[in-house]
């Protein structure tokens, strides 16, 4: 069975400080990486996708890549009380998804 | 574009009674997922489709859960007979390479 982890949470931070989210995967031929935020009581909303090694900035959004060591993690600068929220990271086209991670921003 | 279309958006049955959620996927996608959300499980994918073929069932519960996808704009997630641990939120994505989520729907079974 393919799996996607991500650290357990939940996660803590001031307001302006930024959030980092871990997410590690088990296929190690996955190609697709997506961060998904998940407000509560609402559906997930794709905030990032990213294919190759490396960065990809989107404004406060960082998504990083090492496929070597099989992990993608997501940057949230200057974060806001408005980023809280359940992030969760799916991998590859079959769309499995890990536990989340529930990020609270304290104003 | 309307999104990811799912109804009911809320489903209240008796245990034992069959139960059938609809998702009509945005035009032009061709892959559809279904998914199971609770507290203590987190988001499972039940099963997903490309170009209206089952392509991986292996998260479907038991036997009393079906999934149909007849034609491109269309499926149904279908459990018989419901039982209250299937109390959930079940939601359903389409996507060509970004998967999009419909509304849900939240189902209590009583």
């Amino acid at each position: 069975q393919k799996e996607v982890e991500q650290n357990s949470g939940p996660l803590s931070v001031p307001e302006g400080a930024i959030a980092s989210l871990n997410c590690t995967y088990s296929d190690r031929v996955s190609q697709s990486f997506f961060w998904y935020r998940q407000y509560s009581g609402k559906s997930p909303e794709l905030i990032m996708s990213i294919y190759s090694n490396g960065d990809k900035e989107d404004g406060r959004f960082t998504a990083q890549l090492n496929k070597a060591s099989q992990y993608v993690s997501l940057l949230i600068r200057d974060s806001q009380p408005s980023d809280s929220a359940t992030y969760l990271c799916a991998v590859n086209n079959d769309m499995r998804f890990g536990a989340g991670t529930r990020l609270t921003v304290k104003p | 574009d309307a999104g990811v279309i799912q109804s009911p958006r809320h489903e209240v049955t008796e245990m034992g009674q069959e139960v059938t959620l609809r998702c009509k996927p945005i035009s032009g996608h061709n892959s559809l997922f279904w998914y199971r959300q609770t507290m203590m499980r987190g988001l499972e994918l039940l099963i997903y489709f490309n170009n209206n073929v089952p392509i991986d069932d292996s998260g479907m519960p038991e036997d009393r859960f079906s999934a149909k996808m007849p034609n491109a704009s269309f499926s149904t997630l279908k459990i018989q007979p419901s039982e209250p641990r299937d109390s959930a939120v079940y939601f359903c994505a389409s996507s060509t390479t970004k998967a999009f989520f419909g509304q849900g729907t939240r189902l209590t079974v009583v």
